[in-house]
């Protein structure tokens, strides 16, 4: 079946880096986005960016330009979000999730990945 | 960016209730490019409905979308003990993507 498996929950200090990774099985993982989506506790869901697995073509939401990268390893067919500058406000569940290049929703989407900033 | 706005913020009802949940865009929704998702606690959301009614895969047909170019409607027709959850639409339809607050359907 189709299955994004992220990695474990992280605590980083305020101005580190933290990288997220995404592992996908049961489908080809060159021919669907890979998106980001994170969500503070208790809040709703924030989008960050996508990647296109295939050529690693990405687009991020304004707000994380410049402090969120996002690539790909397509041997083992793992995408990763890396966010630099950390500070508190970027604790949240960051989610990795499936796009469809035609249609263009989510699905599905991964466990989602902890990760808490504090000094 | 479209700005999403669901209401209630928060629905109270008891099972084998119908319960109807909106969703209201800033702007029109290119093509009812449009989706709803149900988040439990703890867990990733999970896609229900796509471009507006469609159900998605193992979606049952309690499960309900409607609606068009500002005004979109979630439907459950008759909610069942593992219904109550935060539903949340998304526009995908232009950049960037955005999501609503989202609806709690807790237990009356």
């Amino acid at each position: 079946q189709v299955q994004l498996v992220q990695s474990g929950a992280e605590v980083k200090k305020p101005g580190a880096s933290v990288k997220v990774s995404c592992k996908a099985s049961g489908y080809t993982f060159t021919s669907y986005d890979i998106n980001w989506v994170r969500q503070a506790t208790g809040q709703g869901l924030e989008w960050m960016g996508w990647m296109n697995p295939n050529s690693g073509n990405t687009g991020y939401a304004q707000k994380f330009q410049g402090r969120v990268t996002m690539t790909r390893n397509t041997s083992i067919s793992t995408a990763y979000m890396e966010l630099s500058s950390l500070r508190s406000e970027d604790t949240a569940v960051y989610y990795c999730a499936r796009r469809r290049r035609t249609g263009r929703w989510f699905d599905p989407w991964g466990q989602g990945t902890l990760v808490t900033v504090s000094s | 960016e479209i700005v999403l706005t669901q209401s209630p913020g928060t629905l109270s009802l008891s099972p084998g209730e119908r319960a109807t949940l909106s969703c209201r865009a800033s702007q029109s929704v290119s093509s009812s490019y449009l989706a709803w998702y149900q988040q439990k606690p703890g867990q990733a959301p999970r896609l229900l409905i796509y471009g507006a009614s469609s159900r998605a895969t193992g979606i049952p047909d309690r499960f309900s979308g409607s609606g068009s170019g500002t005004d979109f409607t979630l439907t459950i027709s008759r909610l069942e003990p593992e219904d109550f959850a935060v539903y949340y639409c998304q526009q995908y339809g232009s950049s960037p993507t955005t999501f609503g607050g989202g609806t709690k359907v807790e237990i009356k």
